[in-house]
């Protein structure tokens, strides 16, 4: 079936290093969203996209986080000057409609980020 | 932030039983999800029920929505060991649109 795709599965960044993930949704979703796993069980909302606009973003911490969705491209989550507390594993998921009110939203599988 | 809280926090089970567990959340909602997180994988949907909706079903599991009372419950008949996983509510609204999740509950199912 279709999947929401997120590379890498693993990265490893020292603490300064930048970090780049990416999400290719499932084609025909109009909605991407960007969540942050810190502990195993605390889910924190980042930014969502409708098509290549930003919707929502107050999840992100604006100083050091950015995203894009373009075009023809995957959506990426950018991290400047990477802190230990990023350490995370961060989800995408995609969903059309929006709110997830018929399917609910499909996740990527993750990237788990370790900064060292 | 996370919407609300679930209970228990951690469950375990013997293969066949059956695993009931709760949700609740502060705000109104358009639909409240279910999901499902196996160790160390991405999350999965299980089932969706809509604000307007009291109680839904699908296979073997059945989900009820109290709006009044803000609260839902997860049950998951005739466990099996591949049930083992972390299960977690998320609410979405028709504001925002993006899911606020409860903390989840450690299901684990003994052979």
């Amino acid at each position: 079936g279709e999947e929401v795709a997120q590379t890498p599965k693993h990265l490893v960044r020292g603490e300064g290093q930048k970090a780049k993930l990416y999400c290719a949704p499932i084609k025909g979703h109009s909605y991407v969203f960007w969540y942050q796993q810190v502990l195993k069980n605390e889910f924190k909302f980042l930014i969502s996209f409708q098509n290549e606009n930003v919707f929502d973003e107050t999840g992100m911490p604006k100083e050091r986080f950015s995203a894009k969705c373009l075009p023809n491209s995957p959506c990426s989550l950018e991290i400047q000057a990477t802190k230990l507390e990023d350490s995370a594993v961060y989800f995408c998921a995609s969903s059309d409609p929006p709110g997830g009110v018929d399917y609910g939203y499909t996740f990527g599988s993750g990237t788990r980020l370790t900064v060292v | 932030s996370q919407q609300g809280e679930e209970d228990p926090q951690a469950l375990s089970i013997q293969e066949g039983e059956n695993a009931t567990m709760n949700c609740s959340y502060k705000t109104s909602i358009n639909n409240l999800q279910w999901y499902r997180q196996n160790s160390g994988r991405g999350l999965v949907h299980l089932i969706l029920i809509r604000s307007n909706e009291r109680e839904k079903h699908s296979g073997r599991l059945r989900v009820t929505l109290d709006t009044s009372k803000k609260s839902s419950s997860l049950l998951i008949t005739a466990s099996r060991a591949a049930d083992t996983a972390s299960y977690f509510c998320a609410t979405a609204t028709t504001r925002d649109y993006k899911l606020s999740f409860g903390a989840g509950t450690t299901v684990t199912v003994r052979a």
